[in-house]
């Protein structure tokens, strides 16, 4: 099983540019999740979907759309890109509450 | 809103010694309780699951406990390696809720 898979793992991109974060998994979990870590910010959350076909905003989705195209995907995307939006983003699943996370490997984002 | 608190912050133990931290959260409406390690240039991995009050989980030399009633769990390390050295986060469900609340952490520097 390859778990939760993130691409791509590192971007540069130009302020103003978009660009959109992909995030798949291969164990049927039900909820999705976007998280953006910050030196001393912790994780924090931007979107979540907790089934398929629902979205939800978290705590900073400000600048971010997302799409659960289906009950594998999740993509979350930039439309014009800020230095602000400088981070490492983790994209994260979990069959249900009762169960721990499973977190893709992270793609190191850096908007100059 | 549920807010979850970790401390300390930051810790350094010797290589050998013992150490515990704390994780804090409201007790009302509380479900369930995760603890995740993570390691430095990785991605968070999910240790411990935790529900009912009085809760004790165990995993090698790292072991939680969950007091809900009064709205804290305590994570032990015994005989502390370097290997151990990571951020450990933990994390909240209220009940209802479709995601976890995180903690800002606590990093574990183990000196050998």
């Amino acid at each position: 099983n390859a778990g939760v898979t993130q691409t791509p793992k590192f971007q540069v991109l130009k302020t103003g540019q978009s660009m959109t974060l992909q995030c798949a998994q291969d164990m049927n979990h039900n909820s999705m999740y976007w998280y953006r870590q910050d030196p001393g910010m912790g994780l924090r959350l931007i979107y979540y979907s907790a089934s398929e076909g629902t979205t939800d905003k978290g705590e900073v989705p400000n600048g971010y759309n997302v799409s659960r195209l289906n009950k594998r995907e999740f993509s979350l995307r930039l439309e014009s890109a800020a230095p602000s939006q400088t981070s490492v983003y983790f994209c994260a699943s979990i069959i249900d509450r009762d169960y721990g996370y499973t977190f893709g490997s992270g793609t190191r984002l850096t908007v100059v | 809103i549920l807010n979850v608190e970790q401390s300390p912050q930051s810790l350094h133990v010797q290589e050998g010694d013992s150490t515990n931290f704390t994780c804090s959260f409201p007790s009302s409406n509380f479900y369930a309780l995760h603890w995740y390690r993570w390691e430095t240039a990785k991605s968070p991995e999910a240790l411990f699951v935790m529900t009912l009050n009085g809760d004790e989980k165990k995993k090698g030399r790292i072991s939680a406990t969950l007091n809900t009633k009064e709205g804290y769990s305590y994570l032990y390390i015994k005989g502390s390696q370097p290997e151990d050295s990571a951020t450990y986060l933990c994390a909240s469900f209220g009940r209802g809720a479709q995601k976890l609340v995180f903690g800002q952490g606590t990093r574990l520097t183990i000196n050998p």
